[in-house]
């Protein structure tokens, strides 16, 4: 069993605003990053470190983060937002570690 | 442009070897910490090993270590898997990832292959 832990399910309206959380121990020391993926393709890396976007990410992906709790925002989901989103950070033993996995739905 | 290839995967009987192959291109590939990472049918993503940037260090899950080897050859711009010993529980698609080396306390892969898929089946 993973030792982050993601909701499997989250729904929005379109336009409107969805929080995807990510729990763990681990999180409390490391940063998370957050990936999205879409059916048949390769995990894309959207956040990363406090709240950093790499180039091409919209900015209506943000993270944050408090306590043992990390979290991916989308502020205003469009409907090519859909897909699966995993967090990602360390074990307890230092080694790079993934959540379950969240899929988002966009009503 | 920034881009990395893998290609070895295949359908081996259980008990059996691969090597899967990662070429990147498009960066500096000497220096970054490389990742295989894989994705078992409708799973989630798992890490399997990383590599430092001059091969110094190396690190394995629990699921595979002492089966699995990872390698790098940065002459040729290329990462390696050695799996031996697989099981049917390695079927997955596996990715090479570059780790964007944001810093000590951030993993980040930045950079990820299209996967090739390997499976395990008599």
């Amino acid at each position: 069993s993973s030792e982050l832990t993601q909701d499997p399910a989250v729904s929005v309206a379109l336009g409107q605003t969805v929080r995807i959380t990510c729990q763990g121990d681990s999180l409390r020391t490391y940063y998370a990053s957050w990936y999205q993926q879409k059916p048949g393709q390769a995990p894309v890396l959207v956040i990363y470190g406090k709240n950093n976007r790499p180039s091409g990410i919209p900015d209506r992906f943000s993270g944050s983060s408090s306590g043992n709790t990390a979290s991916l925002t989308i502020t205003g989901a469009q409907a090519e937002d859909e897909a699966d989103y995993y967090c990602n950070s360390r074990d307890s033993s230092g080694n790079p570690v993934f959540g379950g996995g969240t899929k988002l739905t966009v009503l | 442009q920034v881009q990395l290839v893998e290609s070895g995967g295949g359908l081996v009987k259980p008990g059996g070897s691969l090597r899967l192959s990662c070429a990147a291109s498009g960066f500096t590939f000497r220096d970054y910490y490389m990742s295989w990472i894989r994705q078992a049918p409708g799973k989630g993503l798992e890490w399997v090993s990383y590599i430092s940037s001059s091969s110094r260090y190396t690190n394995y899950a629990d699921s595979v270590k002492g089966r699995f080897t990872i390698s790098r050859d940065n002459a040729k711009n290329s990462l390696y898997l050695q799996m031996n010993s697989l099981r049917a529980e390695d079927t997955a698609v596996y990715y090479c990832a570059r780790d964007a080396g944001a810093g000590p306390i951030i993993d980040a892969f930045d950079i990820w292959g299209q996967g090739t898929m390997v499976t395990v089946s008599s």
